[in-house]
């Protein structure tokens, strides 16, 4: 079957730098995503990785091996509003998002 | 990126009764849209794949007979749930993507609660 793990939960103080591993097996790849949700509020996209490597944006940045089946977000210089849930999604070979129940981030000043 | 509405945000409606939930693409037209359910604390879990002009593709477990998709135009997509019940409250999404491989665009969400 399709899988995708992920952290349910991890604590960072504000400030410092946080990584949250996602690891995956599905049938096929075409593509990595990780979405941010707030509390209450839909999935907005953060990254999409389809080759392996570091992708870096802002203060955020989302790698991915594929051999490995694992990714990972990395969120740098953290604040407060990061606080919010982490969605790990990866797109199988029926273009098909496959999703990961999400890491939620608690910041602490 | 694409711009999805949906509407109502949040609606409270009594057991037995049938609550429409409208998906609009803004600024393009989407050929595809699909819905999602998230309970709390729970990841999104795909409902049914709906597409312009034909019937929706619903995943396994989901009731087709209870969750009516009707995707009439371009531009927007409605999921009907018909006979709610208390076990049908939870955050319903609708997305749209851009291509087979572009990410996907998600309206703000509804939020149904069933008394």
């Amino acid at each position: 079957g399709q899988n995708i793990d992920q952290p349910t939960e991890m604590t960072a103080t504000e400030g410092a730098i946080v990584q949250i591993n996602c690891t995956y097996q599905t049938s096929g790849f075409n593509g990595l995503f990780w979405y941010q949700q707030h509390a209450g509020e839909a999935p907005t996209f953060l990254s999409y990785n389809v080759l392996d490597g570091l992708e870096e944006k802002g203060r955020f940045s989302s790698f991915l091996s594929r051999s490995k089946g694992y990714s990972y977000l990395l969120l740098k210089e953290l604040q407060m509003k990061d606080s919010a849930s982490y969605l790990c999604a990866v797109m199988d070979s029926n273009y098909q998002l496959i999703w990961g129940a999400g890491t939620k981030l608690i910041i602490k000043p | 990126g694409a711009v999805v509405s949906q509407h109502p945000s949040w609606v409270i409606c009594k057991s037995g009764t049938s609550v429409k939930i409208e998906c609009r693409s803004l600024d393009f037209q989407a050929t595809t849209m699909f819905w999602y359910r998230q309970f709390p604390k729970q990841s999104l879990m795909l409902m049914a794949t709906s597409n312009e002009g034909s019937k929706a593709t619903y995943e396994q477990g989901v009731e087709k007979d209870k969750f009516l998709i009707n995707h009439a135009s371009l531009t927007l997509s409605t999921l009907t749930v018909t006979s709610a019940h208390p076990e049908d409250s939870s955050f319903y999404i609708c997305s749209t993507r851009t291509g087979d491989s572009g990410e996907q665009f998600f309206g703000p969400g509804t939020r149904l609660t069933v008394l």
